[in-house]
């Protein structure tokens, strides 16, 4: 089945600086990459997709990057703000079809100001 | 547009019992899945159902079922419960067949005693 590796696991950066979580994964046939947020006691949220034929996704202060060949992706988070703090998991579909999800284990990130 | 809705929210229940946990999807979502989140394993893929029909089945024991109904409502049931299957679980809908949005519930968080 799909493996997907997250990285890190905590982060931490001041107000107004810029966080990069990165994952890579295992199935190269796979061609959707989501990322959701995930406040304390609440559901996962989508906050951006990318699809294999784009290298990069932006809307606002959040961008995603696509490396194919290298089988890795980014979420890149600028001019953080404390309500940026939360868990940020990416996720990879199965290629057989479906909807199901492979996750990441997550990143908490923190952002102090 | 009414969100994903699980019911119950919070559940007790003693080892050996067994437990049925439900889902509404969004209104004209047929895709339905169900995950299992715990700190020390992150978000695990259940099983996913389509159309009331099972598509993907996740590694976890038979003890773990689920299904779905014509109008799209799912129930997953856990029998003979075990310490560790406390966890939080959540379900997602999606309105495509595959690589979309997964929408997820608020989710019930069982405690097994």
């Amino acid at each position: 089945g799909e493996n997907v590796e997250q990285h890190p696991s905590t982060l931490s950066v001041q107000e107004g600086d810029s966080a990069v979580i990165k994952c890579t994964y295992s199935d190269s046939a796979s061609n959707y990459f989501p990322w959701y947020k995930q406040e304390l006691g609440k559901r996962p949220q989508l906050i951006i997709d990318i699809r294999s034929n784009v290298g990069e996704k932006k809307d606002q202060r959040i961008a995603v990057t696509l490396n194919k060949t290298a089988k890795h992706f980014s979420l890149h988070i600028t001019e953080t703000q404390p309500e940026d703090s939360a868990v940020y998991f990416c996720a990879v579909p199965n290629t057989g079809g479906g909807n199901k999800l492979t996750f990441g284990t997550g990143t908490q990130l923190k952002v102090e100001l | 547009k009414a969100g994903v809705t699980q019911t119950p929210r919070y559940l007790i229940k003693t080892r050996g019992q067994q437990v049925t946990l439900s889902c509404s999807p969004i209104s004209g979502h047929r895709s339905v899945s169900w995950y299992q989140q715990t700190p020390g394993q992150g978000l695990q893929f259940l099983f996913e159902y389509f159309s009331e029909t099972q598509r993907n089945k996740g590694n976890f024991p038979g003890r773990f079922s689920g299904r779905q109904f014509s109008n799209s409502r799912s129930e997953m049931n856990v029998s003979t419960l075990e310490l560790g299957d406390s966890a939080l679980y959540l379900c997602a809908s999606s309105l495509l067949g595959e690589n979309t949005e997964a929408f997820f519930g608020q989710g019930t968080r069982l405690t097994v005693v």
